[in-house]
């Protein structure tokens, strides 16, 4: 089955700077990768997906890159700000209504 | 985005205890829900997928028979805990997916369960 391995676990970064969080996968036939942030006792809520037939997508602050070759793929918050700080989670799925498989998470701590 | 309430939010039962934990798409159609177990401070494992009008498929390693899991209409999931013991404590999180959402899984808000 799919295995998705998640860098670093816990991230702090000075407000107003960039973070990066970087997944690999093992499956080949993945094809969906979402990335959910998750404050402490909430849900998970969705900020940015990307699909394997584009390399690159951008949402404001935040951005994803998908390197299908390699099997990894990376989150970018850029110009940080204390409402960021969140446990995020990658996770990769199949497409469809197949399963998602998560990332261990990023704790991320923004400092003001 | 689509809307998915999840309730209780919090139960507390005593050992041995069967306990319900319902999971609602509002504004959509789930034709597919999961279930998920979350640890504190740890990821989501994946208990179960429920496709409406089938039966569960349980992941390896979780007991079908302790965790019962109902997906009798495109709105409506259902986990049933039975016989629940101390270690069943836990947060437990649905999500749902349908048609022309692309993919996407909308989280419930979870049920922290606690078994005394």
């Amino acid at each position: 089955g799919e295995n998705v391995e998640q860098h670093p676990s816990t991230l702090s970064v000075q407000e107003g700077d960039s973070a990066v969080i970087k997944c690999t996968y093992s499956d080949s036939a993945s094809n969906y990768f979402p990335w959910y942030k998750q404050e402490l006792g909430k849900r998970p809520q969705l900020i940015i997906d990307i699909r394997s037939n584009v390399g690159e997508k951008k949402d404001q602050r935040i951005a994803v890159t998908l390197n299908k070759t390699a099997k990894h793929f990376s989150l970018h918050i850029t110009e940080t700000q204390p409402e960021d700080s969140a446990v995020y989670f990658c996770a990769a799925s199949r497409g469809g209504n197949e399963k998602l498989t998560f990332g261990t998470g990023t704790r991320l701590t923004i400092i003001p | 985005g689509a809307v998915v309430s999840q309730h209780p939010s919090r139960v507390i039962c005593k050992s041995g205890t069967s306990v319900k934990i319902e999971c609602r798409s509002l504004d959509f159609q789930a034709t597919t829900m999961f279930w998920y177990r979350q640890f504190p401070k740890k990821s989501l494992m994946l208990m179960a997928t429920s496709n409406e009008g089938s039966k569960a498929t349980y992941e390896q390693g979780v007991e079908k028979d302790k965790f019962l899991i109902n997906h009798a209409s495109l709105t409506l999931s259902t986990l049933t805990v039975t016989s629940a013991h101390p270690e069943d404590s836990s947060f437990y999180i649905c999500s749902a997916t349908g048609s022309g959402l692309g993919n996407i899984q909308y989280f419930g808000a979870g049920t922290r369960l606690s078994v005394l």
